[in-house]
């Protein structure tokens, strides 16, 4: 059964650091596209970052150089390490495999 | 950066009446390979994104078949057939083609 669980969201203060996982079973993380994609609280869907098979990344412009995507294929597992982190940052944050959302997200709130 | 608007940003319709909802993308999806990376989500509250349509006219495993998906270029549209109470929540098309990005979102309730 293909699966998708993510962790690591929880409060944490501006400038702060926070590492997300997204556990995955049922495939490889390897072989796949898989992405971030978050929703502030009301708000629509924002693409975060995203990395290839090939292990290429991509970041949205609002996350480019405190964001980073990575993945390890031992524990088939994809990360996304969010550094330097703002009130604007608070969000539930989704992995995705190429276009299908399995997980629940898991929230993440900036604040003071 | 590519940029997906969606029309109408809320819909009212009455239970056996057909929806639809248009999305259009500030430049073409269709790739070199043939494929229109161009994909619908319906998310009800408090759940994930749930994938109804891919590749503009796929329906994903298990979606009804009063969902329909159609377009090409840069014009795409989501049709439901006959809308049932259980279809109620914000639709979302995105594309893949060059990495990812959402329409705002349509609101769909029941009259």
């Amino acid at each position: 059964e293909v699966q998708l669980v993510e962790s690591g969201g929880g409060l944490i203060q501006p400038g702060g650091s926070l590492r997300l996982s997204c556990a995955v079973s049922g495939f490889t993380v390897s072989g796949s596209y898989m992405s971030w994609v978050r929703q502030a609280p009301g708000m629509g869907l924002e693409w975060v970052s995203v990395i290839s098979s090939g292990g290429t990344t991509y970041y949205a412009d609002s996350v480019k150089g405190r964001f980073t995507i990575s993945r390890d294929t031992s524990k088939n597992t994809v990360y996304l390490q969010m550094n330097s982190l703002r009130a604007e940052d608070t969000a539930v944050y989704y992995c995705a495999r190429y276009a299908w959302f399995g997980g629940q997200g898991t929230l993440v709130t900036v604040s003071s | 950066d590519i940029v997906m608007t969606q029309t109408p940003l809320s819909l009212s319709v009455t239970p056996g009446q057909p929806a639809s909802i248009s999305c259009k993308s500030s430049r073409s999806l269709l790739n070199s390979d043939g494929k229109t990376y161009l994909y619908w989500y319906l998310q009800k509250p408090g759940q994930p994104p749930q994938l109804l349509i891919y590749e503009v006219s796929n329906r994903f495993s298990g979606v009804p078949d009063r969902f329909s998906g159609s377009g090409s270029g840069t014009d795409f549209t989501l049709k439901i057939s006959r809308v049932e109470a259980e279809d109620v929540g914000v639709y979302y098309c995105m594309q893949s083609m060059q990495f990812r990005s959402f329409g705002q979102g349509t609101k769909l309730e029941i009259k």
